[in-house]
Parts: structure tokens; C-alpha cells; sequence
């Protein structure tokens, strides 16, 4: 059972405090990482996506990843109340021809004004 | 809005009943998603296509759940007899399959409630 795991929350950091988010993964083979926003009731959002080793930056937002560890990370620096929402881990499986997303259940994070 | 559409975007019917949801993905993306979503859950992967192929499907996708791409443009997710357990957001997603880069957009989804 491929696995990807998540501190649910909340999270809560002040306004303009860097929010650290983190999840660790099962399946050693997989290939490609995704962070996703969703705002309640709303559907996921593309927010960074991460293939090798490293950090990866855009704007106020860093995707760590560490193959090795199994772990992926998103940083959010000078966190905005427009950030609160839940944040899902996406990785994809190993295999040839396999391109399903396997999801964590999502940490919510609260960015207190 | 990503460009994947689907429709309805709310569905309420009665236990026992069949519905069927429409998604039309972004006009050139090649691999077609269904998910399923339920509170407090991330989204669980239940088929996928490339063009009109189906080529993958969860063991989550019972033999009352049946989806199609009969063109490989838009696609249809069908639940038949519906049960109470089956009301979740089923989100459908797009790519533009290019090797390992393959990034996945949401549609805004259908939300389903079974009375």
C-alpha cells in the first residue's frame, strides 16, 4: 500500500512568519512531487511541483525534496491570511506507465492576521 | 479556473438512483483523471485515460461505478444504484502527458449527496 503522510493540523503561524509544511512518502521509486492548495470546499490547486533532489523556489513559495529520506517539504515565507487553507502532498507511483496521484490526507494551516 | 470543466457541480439524488457526471478537460491535454474526495480525506485516484484508453482503474471503482472517454475528449463518470456511501466530490483532473513531467489540473469537481 502506497503511502504518503501528513501532520493534519492545524498549523498556526502569524502573519508574515515562515510556515513549514512536511510529508514523507512510502514508495522509494517515486518519480515526481506536487503540492496542491485547496481552500474549503474548493478543488485542489497547483502550488509547486519538485522532480530531483534539492530545493526548488517560486516566489514565496520552497519545495525541498530529499529522495533519500523519503520526505518533501514546503516552505511559505512571510505567510498571508490569504494562505490559510489545507495543503495536499501529491507524489506520483513508480511503474511504467503509471501516472495516478496518491494524496495525503492534507495539513490546514491557519495564518493568523 | 484551470480550463477543466465539469458538470453538474452539485448533484443530490436518492439512494438506489444512477447519476452521471461530465468533465471536459483543457482542450490539448492527452490523460483524462477521476478522483474521489471525501471530508477531511485527500483525493483518492479512481481511473485514468489516455485519449480514449482506459488504462488504469483503483480497486475503489466498483462494478457499479463505470467511466468513459469515448472520443478522448470529454469523459463521464456513471455511479448505478447509488448508495449513502458514495456521497463525496469526485474531481476530475487533465495532463498533458510529456514524459515525467506530468501535472495534473483540477476541475472545480461535482459535489454528491445520496439521500
Amino acid at each position: 500500500q502506497k503511502e504518503v503522510e501528513q501532520n493534519s493540523g492545524p498549523l498556526s503561524v502569524p502573519e508574515g512568519a515562515i510556515a513549514s509544511l512536511n510529508c514523507t512518502y512510502s514508495d522509494r521509486g517515486s518519480q515526481s512531487f506536487f503540492w496542491y492548495r485547496q481552500y474549503s470546499g474548493k478543488s485542489p490547486e497547483l502550488i509547486m511541483s519538485i522532480y530531483s533532489n534539492g530545493d526548488k523556489e517560486d516566489g514565496r513559495f520552497t519545495a525541498q525534496l530529499n529522495k533519500a529520506s523519503q520526505y518533501v517539504s514546503l516552505l511559505i515565507r512571510d505567510s498571508q491570511p490569504s494562505d490559510s487553507a489545507t495543503y495536499l502532498c501529491a507524489v506520483t507511483s513508480s511503474g511504467a506507465g503509471s501516472y495516478q496521484l496518491t494524496f495525503g490526507k492534507g495539513t490546514k494551516l491557519s495564518v493568523i492576521p | 479556473d484551470t480550463g477543466v470543466s465539469q458538470d453538474p457541480r452539485h448533484k443530490i439524488t436518492k439512494r438506489g438512483q444512477n447519476v452521471t457526471f461530465r468533465c471536459d478537460p483543457i482542450s490539448e491535454h492527452n490523460r483524462l483523471y477521476w478522483y474521489r474526495q471525501t471530508l477531511g480525506q485527500g483525493p483518492e485516484f479512481l481511473t485514468y485515460f489516455q485519449n480514449e484508453a482506459q488504462l488504469e482503474k483503483s480497486r475503489l471503482l466498483s462494478d457499479r461505478f463505470s467511466a468513459e472517454r469515448p472520443k478522448g475528449s470529454f469523459s463521464t463518470l456513471e455511479i448505478q444504484r447509488t448508495e449513502q456511501g458514495d456521497s463525496a466530490m469526485y474531481l476530475c483532473a487533465s495532463s498533458l502527458g510529456q514524459g515525467q513531467v506530468n501535472i495534473q489540473y483540477f476541475g472545480a469537481g461535482t459535489r454528491l449527496s445520496v439521500l
